[in-house]
């Protein structure tokens, strides 16, 4: 079974300038997280997804990110513009509804922001 | 709002048992997870606790408290490859997606020979 993919895996980009990642799910898993990961922080969920409906955004700083999840599968995290704070590692994780409690997550991305 | 405590470093030798504390202070429960993410990598679910006691894996164990609003993972006969950070979380609730999915700081274990 194929596991969660994102890309890029790195990114460097300069303040200001708009930056986007892509996440393609395990297939089968209704349910699609976004988290931003702070060095020596827990993930801190930004968006989270059930099928191409949003489920919690509340954290999610919606003056500068946005995401989407058209047709409830791949999905993308924008952000524009960037400022020197975004600099994280984004993870993306996906479950089934009825497992939420066992998310499965991808590589990342490690975003940094000069 | 939702948090959870955890010690931020803890260190053992190879061989031995740790514990891995967990606290926690949410508007709604729905049970408690653990991820183990290793240096670079992402994180993986290791367990998870939906009612008070305890849940064993392998070499791994969690358990649950939820009058005392306290759990931990267990790590038994330790290996190098158990450093790693170890994370508990709180899901959002299954089948209504009510709450936020929420992991606390983490816990840096580090073994050594």
């Amino acid at each position: 079974e194929a596991g969660v993919a994102q890309s890029p895996r790195y990114k460097i980009i300069e303040k200001r300038q708009s930056v986007a990642f892509w996440c393609n799910p395990i297939s089968g898993h209704a349910t699609l997280y976004w988290y931003q990961q702070i060095l020596g922080q827990g993930p801190k969920l930004l968006i989270q997804f059930q099928n191409n409906g949003v489920v919690d955004d509340s954290q999610l700083p919606k003056d500068r990110f946005s995401a989407e999840r058209l047709k409830g599968v791949d999905s993308t995290l924008k952000i524009q513009p960037a400022k020197l704070e975004d600099s994280a590692v984004y993870l993306c994780a996906s479950s089934l509804v009825v497992r939420a409690y066992e998310q499965y997550f991808g590589p990342g991305t490690r975003l940094t922001v000069t | 709002g939702q948090s959870l405590e955890q010690p931020s470093e803890v260190t053992a030798v190879e061989g031995a048992i740790v514990q891995i504390n967990c606290t926690y202070q949410t508007s709604g429960f729905y049970g408690l997870s653990w991820y183990q993410q290793h240096d670079g990598g992402a994180p993986t679910f290791l367990s998870y606790n939906a009612l008070d006691g305890l849940e064993e894996t392998g070499r791994f164990s969690s358990f649950l408290s939820r009058s005392d609003s306290y759990g931990y993972l267990l790590l038994q006969e330790l290996q190098m490859k158990d450093s790693a950070s170890y994370f508990c979380a709180v899901p959002n609730r299954i089948n209504t997606n009510a709450g936020k999915s929420t992991f606390g700081d983490g816990t840096t274990l580090t073994v050594k020979p």
